[in-house]
């Protein structure tokens, strides 16, 4: 049972390149999130997604974009790198609305340059 | 729609107690507590679902005033592991996001 996987752990863009983080968890868990972190600014959710083929958006969805073709996965794509996009991503999982808390992967370290 | 978090910062002897605040202007279906380490994830530490609810973890607790749109993490004989940043969650009734406040930085000192 690895939980929640994320990757790469560290990742260095040129501005305007795309990549995409990967998130995996094996948890059967239907709710899955993308957070960003920023020193001082405590963590902002991107996307979310309460199962598979179902994604919203949320704080601070410019820029990025999520699907989620099955349970287990839902990856964040940055479209055109931007130098404010340099933050640490973590995505998490719950298995449902208020049946308990969030899981989190070890984050993506994330330098626009 | 960000909750707010008081105090942003604590600093505390091993032994003493502290409390964390976390308001809403929005009605809550559930409040969170999360306590992240330097360099780490977020780590789940308990979720509270109805008014009036309270919970304990260890010597962690943390109780839930519904009407108030408010939660108090109590951290009680401070020990030296609880050093962390602190950060509550929160989900409304009519949505499924989660979304946090800014933090609350603990720092525990021998």
């Amino acid at each position: 049972n690895a939980g929640v996987t994320q990757t790469p752990k560290f990742q260095v863009l040129k501005t305007g390149q795309s990549m995409t983080l990967q998130c995996a968890q094996d948890m059967n868990h239907e709710y899955m999130s993308w957070y960003r972190q920023d020193p001082g600014m405590g963590l902002r959710l991107i996307h979310y997604s309460v199962g598979a083929g179902i994604t919203d958006q949320g704080e601070v969805p410019n820029g990025y974009n999520v699907s989620r073709s099955t349970t287990e996965d839902f990856p964040l794509r940055l479209l055109s790198a931007a130098p404010s996009q340099t933050s640490v991503y973590f995505c998490a999982s719950s298995y449902d609305k208020g049946r308990g808390g969030y899981t989190f992967g070890s984050g993506t370290r994330l330098t626009v340059v | 729609q960000q909750p707010v978090q008081s105090p942003q910062a604590v600093i505390l002897r091993e032994g003493e107690d502290a409390v964390i605040n976390c308001s809403s202007s929005k009605a809550l279906y559930s409040v969170h507590w999360y306590r992240q380490k330097h360099g780490e994830a977020p780590v789940f530490l308990m979720i509270l679902l109805k008014g009036g609810e309270q919970k304990g973890h260890e010597k962690i607790s943390a109780s839930f005033n519904e009407k108030k749109q408010q939660s108090s993490l109590y951290l009680t004989a401070s020990q030296l592991s609880y050093s962390g940043t602190y950060f509550c969650g929160t989900e409304g009734y009519n949505t499924d996001k989660l979304i946090f406040g800014t933090g609350t930085r603990l720092q525990v000192f021998p």
